[in-house]
């Protein structure tokens, strides 16, 4: 059954630096999220991208995030100056049409900020 | 602030019984209602989605809406020790123009064998 792939599993990063989560969506798939859940709590939206633009975003995703589809497979966060309050798990979704139809997550990257 | 409630439990089932769950949500507009499984430091697992009103099944489990009392539940009959787990209730209001999912808090089930 395809899957949504994450790299990597666990990325340990000082605070300040830029980290690059990468995704790789379910092949047939249009919409594109990423969501995260500090631990502990529930699982939160970032943002959602469609037809190489974003087309939602919360409160959360600042100027420090941006997402982006650099190829035909790839869809990464990238987080510019991390801060230790964005330590949490971060997971990719992918859906073949908005709304009604099911986002299946990939296994997630554990980010740490030190 | 639209919201999506649980009892985040533990719920507590002895194996083989029928485990109940439920997921109340303040957004009137809401379309669709998914349920997801998540172990712990697991991503979310889809089990079921609903968009209708009624019952729909699918093997042990059966997902259930109430659009007019803005209630949604996952009922697991025959309850394994495997299904332990977090259950979690997450909405949508794609008509809403909006395609993200509104997660609870989820409901820890503990199945004891």
């Amino acid at each position: 059954e395809p899957e949504v792939t994450q790299t990597p599993s666990h990325q340990v990063t000082q605070m300040g630096q830029e980290v690059i989560l990468r995704c790789v969506p379910i092949s047939n798939h249009l919409y594109f999220y990423w969501y995260r859940q500090i631990l502990g709590q529930k699982v939160e939206f970032l943002v959602s991208f469609y037809n190489n633009e974003i087309s939602e975003k919360s409160e959360i995703f600042d100027d420090q995030f941006s997402v982006e589809r650099p190829d035909g497979s790839n869809f990464t966060l990238k987080i510019r100056s991390t801060k230790l309050e964005d330590s949490a798990m971060y997971f990719c979704a992918s859906s073949s049409r908005q709304g009604e139809q099911p986002q299946h997550f990939g296994d997630g990257t554990r980010l740490s900020i030190l | 602030q639209k919201e999506v409630e649980q009892n985040s439990g533990p719920l507590s089932v002895p194996e083989g019984a029928i485990a109940s769950l439920n997921c109340t949500y303040s957004d009137r507009g809401s379309q669709s209602f998914f349920w997801y499984r998540q172990y712990s430091g697991k991503s979310p697992e889809l089990i079921m989605f609903i968009y209708s009103n009624g019952d729909k099944e699918d093997g042990r489990f059966t997902a259930q809406l109430n659009k007019a009392s803005q209630y949604v539940s996952l009922l697991i009959r025959d309850s394994q020790p495997s299904d332990s787990a977090t259950y979690l209730c997450a909405v949508n209001n794609w008509r809403g123009a909006t395609n993200k999912l509104i997660f609870g808090t989820g409901t820890l089930l503990a199945v004891q064998p």
